[in-house]
């Protein structure tokens, strides 16, 4: 169990710019969310994959967010024509349902900054 | 959006103190839940507590769960400088914990 993994760690991009996340879950858990957590706020949840199934999505995926699960294992994130409004801390999270608790593993994050 | 609220927004102790968190929310929970997140990391589970506990304990924790004033209270005995970090609540509706909601946490200092 090596632990949820995600990269880049740290990003930093123009404005307009396209830039892609991904995150590598716990391998044999078969959920992967994906949070945006900004300076001195808690996470807020964008999306929850079920094996490669995207089975909901907050309204704060724009349609500039797009993420993606293909093979039910890694997944990325993908911002186009970012904005400086979307320099936050994107972190992922994964989940197995054999856990009674359910309990989400979170990477250590891809810190965003839009100039 | 956020659930829980947590109460107060920053807390500084001296190691050797107990340092006493709250979170409240406002929607029915079917579990809720503590994580610790160090500055610029990932957050760290700490304890689950189900809707139909009220107090569970793990190690120097102590969780306390009020349905009945949708609160939480989340106890850290004999604080150590390494428990320097964030603190939050998260609530989920039911038990695939699918729609987590964070509240924006408590910054705990322990100096030394």
């Amino acid at each position: 169990d090596t632990g949820v993994s995600q990269n880049p760690r740290h990003k930093i991009t123009k404005r307009g710019q396209n830039v892609t996340f991904r995150c590598d879950p716990i391998s044999e858990h078969n959920r992967l969310y994906w949070y945006r957590q900004t300076l001195g706020q808690g996470p807020e949840f964008l999306t929850y994959f079920q094996n490669e199934a995207q089975l909901e999505k907050s309204r704060l995926l724009s349609d500039r967010f797009s993420a993606e699960r293909p093979k039910g294992s890694f997944s990325t994130l993908e911002i186009q024509r970012t904005e400086q409004g979307d320099s936050a801390m994107y972190l992922c999270a994964s989940s197995s349902f054999r856990r009674p608790e359910d309990t989400q593993y979170f990477g250590p994050g891809t810190r965003l900054t839009v100039l | 959006s956020q659930q829980g609220e947590e109460d107060p927004q920053a807390l500084s102790i001296q190691e050797g103190e107990n340092a006493t968190m709250n979170c409240s929310y406002k929607t029915s929970i079917n579990n809720l839940q503590w994580y610790r997140q160090n500055s610029g990391r990932g957050l760290v589970h700490l304890i689950l507590i189900r809707s139909n506990e009220r107090e569970k304990h793990s190690g120097r924790l102590r969780v306390t769960l009020d349905t009945s004033k949708k609160s939480s209270s989340l106890l850290i005995t004999a604080s150590r400088a390494a428990d320097t970090a964030s603190y939050f609540c998260a609530t989920a509706g039911d038990q695939n914990n699918n729609d987590m909601r964070f509240g924006a946490g408590t910054r705990l200092t322990v100096k030394p």
